[in-house]
């Protein structure tokens, strides 16, 4: 149990357009859903933090308006990243919390997000 | 800032050896610890989480917690090569947050 995936698994896109990340709880209701982003060699950085039906909390610096979060149902999560740029290029990850009411978090596989 | 310490390493151990991995914290009210393991360009995979002092098992691998020492460490036992990967040490903040804290990981070697 506790399977979250991630779609697409990697994503090249051109500046300035914009890239939609899906994230799902497939086999547990998700209370919780965190978005990680993880550059080359450096370790995790939280971006944000959502809860089905509520407006995601980010973590300081990072842009709400860029990074749009919907977490429109307990086994989904969407991260938008929006009129992206070379330096929003990535490794995307989601996580998911509240299998067998534990705080623990499993994560998705990732997304790989290259902005030419 | 609450801070999680780990070794960076690398650490290397020959095949079947004990790898013994440390990690320290400062939030002295945090109540849950985890260990993940992360392949290169892979995303973290859960290993261990612990709750209590004392020692946790599961197959190869054993977590042990102390508390009062804000110490959380995993040893693997018979060591294989595809044991190689970072190992993340995580934890969550005093009250009641999900957030995890996490370590900057210790790169285990496996040697054959």
């Amino acid at each position: 149990g506790a399977v979250v995936s991630q779609h697409p698994s990697w994503v090249i896109c051109k500046s300035g357009t914009s890239v939609k990340i899906e994230c799902r709880s497939l086999d547990f209701q998700a209370t919780t859903m965190f978005w990680y982003r993880q550059f080359p060699k450096q370790s995790l950085m939280l971006m944000a933090t959502s809860n089905e039906g509520s407006k995601a909390t980010y973590e300081q610096g990072v842009e709400k308006d860029k990074f749009l979060i919907n977490h429109a149902s307990l086994t989904l999560s969407t991260l938008t990243v929006t009129s992206a740029h070379p330096e929003d290029s990535s490794f995307y990850i989601c996580s998911a919390s509240g299998q067998g009411g534990t705080d623990t978090q499993y994560f998705g596989p990732g997304t790989r997000l290259t902005v030419l | 800032q609450k801070e999680v310490e780990q070794n960076s390493g690398p650490l290397s151990v020959p095949e079947g050896a004990i790898a013994s991995l440390n990690c320290t914290y400062s939030d002295r009210g945090s109540q849950s610890f985890f260990w993940y393991r992360q392949y290169s360009g892979k995303s973290p995979e859960l290993i261990m989480s612990i709750y209590s002092n004392g020692d946790k098992e599961d197959g190869r691998f054993t977590a042990q917690l102390n508390k009062a020492s804000q110490y959380v460490s995993l040893l693997i036992r018979d060591s294989q090569p595809s044991d190689s990967a970072t190992y993340l040490c995580a934890v969550t903040l005093q009250g009641g947050s999900e957030k995890l804290v996490f370590g900057k990981g210790t790169k285990l070697t496996v040697n054959p």
